[in-house]
């Protein structure tokens, strides 16, 4: 699997948008981009995937750039619960093996 | 839905001793997966399930460590004899399509 490259903290106000970069240069064509979440004490919580195209649901948006070497996960207007470890995955289409690195601490300050 | 559930949540006990977590995943989905967390090492897939079928254990640490899944509804992870040096969170996932849904975890003290 294709490793990833997360910035190890970062900060945001809240009601700002949250901006979570991640780098995956050797991404292979077949490797779909997924985020994860870990709030403090909790289990980590899916959040989003994508493979090439951007994708937007209820709780954030994913943009992946054209030659896919790179992502970022958008909160539109990120809230004090969404201070958390968020963890950028990519993974083989079908294949299960989840290696987590060790992700961006977010802060979201009132 | 009641989402992953995993007992008991806290977990203290002596070296030597042994420990068994649970699990029980959401109702349907077919792979089950047992994941091991530390400040050190992060988090770690010890072993995965699919439809009540051991695939992969290649992360269980060593012979002290094994897991079992009987039915789609239940899993056990079980260290006997416990050390320290296992004290950890143990958190449980099922999944029936690509993402994991995990449990909020057993933390698990060994003294």
């Amino acid at each position: 699997d294709a490793k990833t490259t997360q910035p190890p903290s970062m900060d945001c106000a809240e009601g700002r948008a949250a901006n979570l970069p991640c780098n995956h240069s050797t991404i292979s064509g077949n490797e779909y981009v997924y985020w994860y979440r870990q709030i403090h004490s909790q289990g980590p919580q899916y959040i989003i995937h994508g493979l090439k195209n951007n994708e937007t649901n209820e709780m954030a948006s994913l943009i992946i750039t054209e030659d896919r070497k790179s992502s970022t996960l958008i909160l539109p207007h990120a809230t004090l619960r969404d201070t958390a470890v968020y963890y950028c995955i990519v993974i083989a289409s079908g294949t299960y093996k989840y290696i987590f690195g060790t992700g961006t601490r977010l802060k979201v300050l009132a | 839905d009641a989402g992953v559930i995993q007992s008991p949540r806290h977990e203290v006990t002596e070296m030597g001793q042994e420990v068994t977590l649970r699990c029980k995943p959401i109702s349907g989905h077919n792979s089950l997966f047992w994941y091991r967390q530390t400040m050190m090492r992060g988090l770690e897939l010890l072993i995965y399930f699919n439809n009540n079928v051991p695939i992969d254990d290649s992360g269980m640490p060593e012979d002290r460590f094994s897991a079992k899944m009987p039915n789609a509804s239940f899993s056990t992870l079980k260290i006997q004899p416990s050390e320290p040096r296992d004290s950890a969170v143990y958190f449980c996932a099922s999944s029936n399509r690509y993402e994991q849904y995990f449990g909020p975890g057993t933390r698990l003290t060994v003294t």
